[in-house]
């Protein structure tokens, strides 16, 4: 079963508006990452956070994480119509295991 | 290699026959993971390699699934008796750290008619 749920689960934006997306999970993590992947493609890794911090930068992208809510969000600024994908965030548990769970997916759609 | 390289890109079985699903990891890369992902859901975790060890194939769905990565590099997924739930995008990643983004591959999309 999967860990994470993003919310929304589908978001329509204007080229230039920011995309914020939110992912819950369940557990205590080690540290929770982001990932895009368009259609019919594998993933791309964006941003790793880790348990200890609180917020994280990394070009358009911004990633805050609250532990104590078990919740981060993904702010992408000044959209791009090349942004379009779904986006996942994952966990890796704080039990020492190395692979991660996977939420939902948020599917950003940024019209030109 | 530059990335992580899976064959074949596409699959299409006939119920029944058993299937064979590669996956090239990053040259160096300790950590090998394979998932499974349904059209319109997230990956889900099938099993993870640490060298040529498979520590974790909890998600593996049934008998019918195996995995192995006997030198450590690359991996083969197997399925057996493929049934037509087993329809799905199989992806394969790797990572040389705990604190490490993934790099997946392609993926294979696996078809059972």
């Amino acid at each position: 079963s999967q860990q994470g749920e993003e919310d929304p689960q589908a978001l329509s934006i204007q080229e230039g508006e920011n995309a914020t997306m939110n992912c819950s999970y369940k557990t205590s993590i080690n540290n929770l990452q982001w990932y895009r992947q368009n259609s019919g493609r594998g993933l791309v890794h964006l941003i790793l956070i880790r348990s200890n911090e609180r917020e994280k930068h990394s070009g358009r992208l911004r990633v805050t994480l609250d532990t104590s809510k078990k919740s981060s969000s993904l702010l992408i600024t000044a959209s791009r119509a090349a942004d379009t994908a779904s986006y996942f965030c994952a966990t890796g548990d704080s039990g020492g295991a190395n692979n991660l769970f996977f939420g939902t997916g948020t599917r950003l759609t940024v019209i030109p | 290699g530059a990335g992580v390289s899976q064959s074949p890109r596409y699959k299409v079985a006939k119920r029944g026959q058993d299937v064979a699903l590669r996956c090239d990891p990053i040259s160096g890369h300790v950590s090998l993971f394979w998932y499974q992902q349904a059209l319109g859901q997230g990956p889900e975790f099938l099993t993870y390699f640490q060298n040529e060890a498979q520590l974790d194939k909890s998600g593996l769905p049934s008998d019918r699934f195996f995995a192995e990565r006997p030198e450590g590099s690359v991996s083969t997924l197997k399925i057996q008796r493929t049934q037509q739930e087993d329809s799905a995008v199989y992806l394969c990643a790797s990572s040389n750290g705990l604190n490490n983004g993934y790099t997946f591959g392609s993926g294979t999309r696996l078809t059972v008619v």
